[in-house]
């Protein structure tokens, strides 16, 4: 079944605690991003690869690392939290930007 | 000013009766115009798209409208249903190889 899967779906951590939030694709997608969507701003774009080894900022970008050293995976890497990077995020890949986008099922992140 | 522009943010329509959300775009590099339908506590989910070399484009109930002159396309959906009721993005894609999304309009359909 073609999918895009995240780990974990829930997590609560503290200030200042590093954390990874994996996505895997199996659609040999070349195309990944990753979103946070707060109430009332929509689906924010923090970083997107266009391929392997090639990443770029979005919208929203500090804060956050991500890494892209093989097409399928593409992790989200919060070296230091803070509460506002407290919201529910979402891992996308497609074939380019300009097609359908498959999303993951969410993460929802709390820190306090 | 944002790159994408969704109006109204809040639309309530009775069982039957026809919704429109418009939305807007400022990029005129722009070609690609999806619409994403999200149901509470799921995941976003393409429900039609359009690109710029056409105007209209249409699937069952729901269709979407492009005027390039104007940068605006609009999602229109027909005979509301019940399970219509969610977050609809409307999103853009820029020519730096991002796709840029709305803030969302939630549709409320009134049984």
């Amino acid at each position: 079944e073609a999918q895009v899967t995240q780990n974990p779906r829930y997590l609560i951590t503290v200030t200042g605690k590093k954390l990874t939030v994996t996505c895997s694709q199996n659609m040999n997608h070349e195309y990944m991003s990753w979103y946070r969507q707060d109430p009332g701003l929509g689906l924010r774009q923090i970083y997107y690869s266009m391929n392997v080894e090639v990443t770029d900022k979005g919208d929203v970008p500090e804060g956050y690392k991500v890494s892209r050293k093989e097409k399928r995976n593409f992790p989200l890497i919060l070296e230091s939290p803070s509460p506002n990077q407290t919201s529910l995020y979402f891992c996308a890949s497609s074939l380019r930007p300009t097609t359908e986008a498959f999303f993951g099922q969410g993460t929802r992140l709390t820190v306090v | 000013g944002e790159n994408v522009e969704q109006h109204p943010s809040t639309l309530s329509v009775q069982e039957g009766d026809s919704a429109v959300i418009k939305c807007t775009y400022s990029d005129s590099a722009s070609n690609y115009f999806p619409w994403y339908k999200q149901e509470l506590g799921k995941r976003p989910q393409l429900i039609i798209d359009i690109r710029s070399n056409v105007g209209e484009k249409k699937d069952q109930r729901i269709a979407v409208t492009l005027n390039k002159t104007a940068k605006h396309f609009s999602l229109h959906i027909t005979e509301t249903q019940p399970e219509d009721s969610a977050v609809y993005f409307c999103a853009a894609s820029m020519g730096n190889n991002r796709l840029a999304f709305g803030k969302g309009n939630q549709v409320v359909v009134i049984p």
